[in-house]
Protein backbone atom coordinates (compact mmCIF):
# COMPACT_ATOMS: atom_id res chain seq x y z
CA UNK A 1 0.00 0.00 0.00
CA UNK A 2 1.34 3.53 -0.91
CA UNK A 3 2.39 5.81 2.09
CA UNK A 4 2.66 9.36 2.07
CA UNK A 5 4.93 11.05 4.21
CA UNK A 6 4.85 15.05 4.46
CA UNK A 7 7.58 16.96 6.45
CA UNK A 8 7.45 18.96 8.24
CA UNK A 9 3.78 18.91 9.84
CA UNK A 10 3.75 22.91 10.23
CA UNK A 11 6.13 25.53 9.06
CA UNK A 12 5.98 29.20 10.71
CA UNK A 13 8.51 31.66 7.97
CA UNK A 14 8.55 35.70 7.97
CA UNK A 15 6.95 36.98 4.92
CA UNK A 16 9.96 37.09 2.03
CA UNK A 17 11.17 33.75 3.16
CA UNK A 18 11.53 30.91 0.22
CA UNK A 19 9.24 27.69 1.29
CA UNK A 20 10.74 24.44 1.03
CA UNK A 21 7.37 21.74 1.47
CA UNK A 22 8.77 17.77 1.34
CA UNK A 23 6.65 14.93 -0.28
CA UNK A 24 7.71 11.51 -0.07
CA UNK A 25 6.09 7.72 -1.16
CA UNK A 26 7.31 4.13 -0.78
CA UNK A 27 5.59 2.98 -4.49
CA UNK A 28 6.95 4.18 -7.86
CA UNK A 29 4.67 2.75 -9.94
CA UNK A 30 3.20 6.28 -10.16
CA UNK A 31 1.29 8.31 -12.62
CA UNK A 32 1.29 11.33 -11.41
CA UNK A 33 1.77 13.78 -8.16
CA UNK A 34 -0.61 16.64 -8.05
CA UNK A 35 0.44 19.39 -5.05
CA UNK A 36 -3.00 21.10 -3.66
CA UNK A 37 -3.67 23.88 -1.50
CA UNK A 38 -6.38 23.79 1.38
CA UNK A 39 -7.59 26.86 3.36
CA UNK A 40 -9.13 26.40 6.44
CA UNK A 41 -12.78 25.09 6.18
CA UNK A 42 -12.58 24.83 2.12
CA UNK A 43 -12.10 22.53 -0.34
CA UNK A 44 -8.66 21.55 -2.57
CA UNK A 45 -7.09 23.86 -4.90
CA UNK A 46 -4.77 22.45 -7.43
CA UNK A 47 -1.41 23.96 -7.26
CA UNK A 48 0.72 21.56 -9.83
CA UNK A 49 0.60 18.53 -11.64
CA UNK A 50 3.36 16.42 -12.71
CA UNK A 51 3.67 13.80 -14.76
CA UNK A 52 5.63 10.26 -14.12
CA UNK A 53 7.70 11.45 -17.13
CA UNK A 54 8.42 14.90 -15.65
CA UNK A 55 10.89 16.25 -13.60
CA UNK A 56 9.48 19.62 -12.28
CA UNK A 57 6.79 21.87 -13.44
CA UNK A 58 6.35 25.66 -12.75
CA UNK A 59 3.69 27.91 -12.03
CA UNK A 60 4.44 31.32 -11.29
CA UNK A 61 5.95 31.33 -7.79
CA UNK A 62 5.57 27.63 -6.91
CA UNK A 63 7.81 24.88 -8.39
CA UNK A 64 7.59 21.43 -7.69
CA UNK A 65 10.24 18.48 -8.63
CA UNK A 66 9.49 15.12 -8.80
CA UNK A 67 12.39 12.45 -8.47
CA UNK A 68 10.11 9.02 -8.84
CA UNK A 69 13.26 6.51 -8.63
CA UNK A 70 13.60 8.30 -4.44
CA UNK A 71 10.14 8.70 -4.04
CA UNK A 72 10.62 12.46 -3.58
CA UNK A 73 8.87 15.33 -4.80
CA UNK A 74 9.48 18.85 -3.41
CA UNK A 75 7.14 21.90 -3.32
CA UNK A 76 9.37 25.28 -3.72
CA UNK A 77 7.22 28.67 -2.81
CA UNK A 78 9.31 31.79 -3.76
CA UNK A 79 9.18 35.20 -1.95
CA UNK A 80 6.33 33.78 0.43
CA UNK A 81 3.40 36.24 1.54
CA UNK A 82 1.10 36.00 4.09
CA UNK A 83 -1.86 35.03 1.54
CA UNK A 84 0.40 31.83 1.04
CA UNK A 85 -0.66 30.70 4.88
CA UNK A 86 -2.55 27.66 4.19
CA UNK A 87 -1.91 23.56 4.18
CA UNK A 88 -0.67 22.20 0.96
CA UNK A 89 -1.11 18.46 0.38
CA UNK A 90 0.75 16.40 -1.40
CA UNK A 91 -1.15 13.63 -3.83
CA UNK A 92 0.45 10.65 -5.61
CA UNK A 93 -1.92 8.93 -8.30
CA UNK A 94 -2.04 5.92 -9.53
CA UNK A 95 -2.65 4.05 -12.34
CA UNK A 96 -6.28 2.39 -11.06
CA UNK A 97 -7.54 6.67 -10.69
CA UNK A 98 -6.87 6.52 -7.06
CA UNK A 99 -5.07 9.24 -5.27
CA UNK A 100 -3.22 8.79 -2.29
CA UNK A 101 -2.87 11.49 0.17
CA UNK A 102 -0.01 13.23 2.67
CA UNK A 103 -1.19 14.53 5.82
CA UNK A 104 -0.27 17.84 4.56
CA UNK A 105 2.01 20.45 5.73
CA UNK A 106 0.46 23.43 7.50
CA UNK A 107 2.07 26.66 6.73
CA UNK A 108 1.82 30.02 8.70
CA UNK A 109 3.39 33.50 6.82
CA UNK A 110 4.16 36.00 8.98
CA UNK A 111 3.73 39.71 8.25
CA UNK B 1 -11.43 26.07 -15.81
CA UNK B 2 -13.58 22.64 -14.51
CA UNK B 3 -15.70 23.40 -11.89
CA UNK B 4 -16.68 21.06 -9.37
CA UNK B 5 -19.95 21.79 -7.46
CA UNK B 6 -21.12 20.71 -4.31
CA UNK B 7 -24.98 21.76 -3.45
CA UNK B 8 -24.43 22.46 0.18
CA UNK B 9 -21.11 24.04 2.50
CA UNK B 10 -22.80 23.02 5.34
CA UNK B 11 -25.71 20.73 6.66
CA UNK B 12 -27.14 19.70 10.01
CA UNK B 13 -28.42 16.00 10.06
CA UNK B 14 -30.13 14.03 12.94
CA UNK B 15 -29.35 10.90 13.92
CA UNK B 16 -31.38 7.94 10.88
CA UNK B 17 -31.85 10.43 8.60
CA UNK B 18 -31.32 9.69 4.88
CA UNK B 19 -28.66 12.03 3.98
CA UNK B 20 -28.03 12.84 0.33
CA UNK B 21 -25.30 15.09 -0.74
CA UNK B 22 -24.92 16.19 -4.41
CA UNK B 23 -21.87 16.38 -6.29
CA UNK B 24 -21.97 18.70 -10.44
CA UNK B 25 -18.99 18.68 -12.80
CA UNK B 26 -19.10 20.79 -16.11
CA UNK B 27 -16.66 19.18 -18.45
CA UNK B 28 -17.80 15.57 -19.06
CA UNK B 29 -15.34 14.03 -16.60
CA UNK B 30 -15.71 9.83 -16.45
CA UNK B 31 -14.07 10.03 -13.17
CA UNK B 32 -15.43 11.12 -9.68
CA UNK B 33 -14.87 10.40 -6.57
CA UNK B 34 -15.95 10.82 -3.28
CA UNK B 35 -13.80 11.47 0.33
CA UNK B 36 -14.08 12.63 3.62
CA UNK B 37 -11.75 14.50 5.41
CA UNK B 38 -11.12 14.29 9.46
CA UNK B 39 -8.63 15.45 11.38
CA UNK B 40 -5.43 13.12 11.74
CA UNK B 41 -7.05 10.89 9.41
CA UNK B 42 -6.79 12.74 6.29
CA UNK B 43 -8.21 11.74 3.02
CA UNK B 44 -9.81 8.97 2.58
CA UNK B 45 -11.58 7.04 -0.77
CA UNK B 46 -15.66 6.40 0.53
CA UNK B 47 -16.76 5.56 -3.24
CA UNK B 48 -15.81 6.34 -7.03
CA UNK B 49 -17.20 6.32 -10.36
CA UNK B 50 -15.26 5.67 -13.73
CA UNK B 51 -18.42 5.90 -15.87
CA UNK B 52 -22.42 5.84 -15.58
CA UNK B 53 -24.12 3.54 -13.37
CA UNK B 54 -20.04 2.45 -12.56
CA UNK B 55 -19.29 2.55 -8.59
CA UNK B 56 -16.57 1.36 -6.96
CA UNK B 57 -15.96 0.88 -3.51
CA UNK B 58 -13.28 3.05 -1.75
CA UNK B 59 -11.70 2.43 1.86
CA UNK B 60 -14.27 2.91 3.67
CA UNK B 61 -17.92 2.61 1.94
CA UNK B 62 -19.31 0.91 5.26
CA UNK B 63 -22.78 3.18 5.90
CA UNK B 64 -22.89 5.08 2.51
CA UNK B 65 -23.60 4.18 -1.00
CA UNK B 66 -23.74 6.61 -4.23
CA UNK B 67 -25.51 6.61 -7.64
CA UNK B 68 -24.09 7.97 -10.92
CA UNK B 69 -27.37 8.26 -13.38
CA UNK B 70 -26.04 11.26 -15.34
CA UNK B 71 -22.01 11.70 -16.36
CA UNK B 72 -22.25 14.74 -14.69
CA UNK B 73 -23.60 14.25 -11.27
CA UNK B 74 -22.30 11.75 -8.45
CA UNK B 75 -24.32 11.45 -5.67
CA UNK B 76 -23.38 10.35 -1.71
CA UNK B 77 -25.85 9.13 0.24
CA UNK B 78 -25.96 8.30 4.04
CA UNK B 79 -28.65 5.14 4.56
CA UNK B 80 -28.97 5.84 8.48
CA UNK B 81 -26.70 8.84 9.19
CA UNK B 82 -25.05 8.20 12.59
CA UNK B 83 -22.96 10.82 14.49
CA UNK B 84 -19.47 9.23 13.68
CA UNK B 85 -20.13 10.32 10.10
CA UNK B 86 -20.10 14.00 10.85
CA UNK B 87 -17.06 15.15 8.56
CA UNK B 88 -15.54 17.54 5.71
CA UNK B 89 -16.64 15.62 2.54
CA UNK B 90 -15.12 16.47 -0.61
CA UNK B 91 -16.11 15.51 -4.23
CA UNK B 92 -13.80 15.10 -6.65
CA UNK B 93 -13.96 14.64 -10.80
CA UNK B 94 -10.71 13.12 -13.17
CA UNK B 95 -10.42 12.87 -16.84
CA UNK B 96 -8.66 9.82 -17.30
CA UNK B 97 -5.09 10.13 -15.89
CA UNK B 98 -4.92 13.16 -15.45
CA UNK B 99 -4.85 15.72 -12.63
CA UNK B 100 -7.96 15.92 -10.11
CA UNK B 101 -10.16 18.91 -9.64
CA UNK B 102 -12.40 19.11 -6.19
CA UNK B 103 -15.01 20.88 -5.28
CA UNK B 104 -14.96 23.29 -2.21
CA UNK B 105 -16.76 20.34 0.10
CA UNK B 106 -19.89 19.91 2.45
CA UNK B 107 -19.48 20.40 6.02
CA UNK B 108 -21.83 17.63 7.70
CA UNK B 109 -22.86 17.48 11.18
CA UNK B 110 -25.12 14.59 12.24
CA UNK B 111 -26.88 15.48 16.07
Amino acid sequence: KQEVTQIPAALSVPEGENLVLNCSFTDSAIYNLQWFRQDPGKGLTSLLLIQSSQREQTSGRLNASLDKSSGRSTLYIAASQPGDSATYLCAVGHYDYKLSFGAGTTVTVRA
Amino acid sequence: DVKVTQSSRYLVKRTGEKVFLECVQDMDHENMFWYRQDPGLGLRLIYFSYDVKMKEKGDIPEGYSVSREKKERFSLILESASTNQTSMYLCASSLGLLGYTFGSGTRLTVV
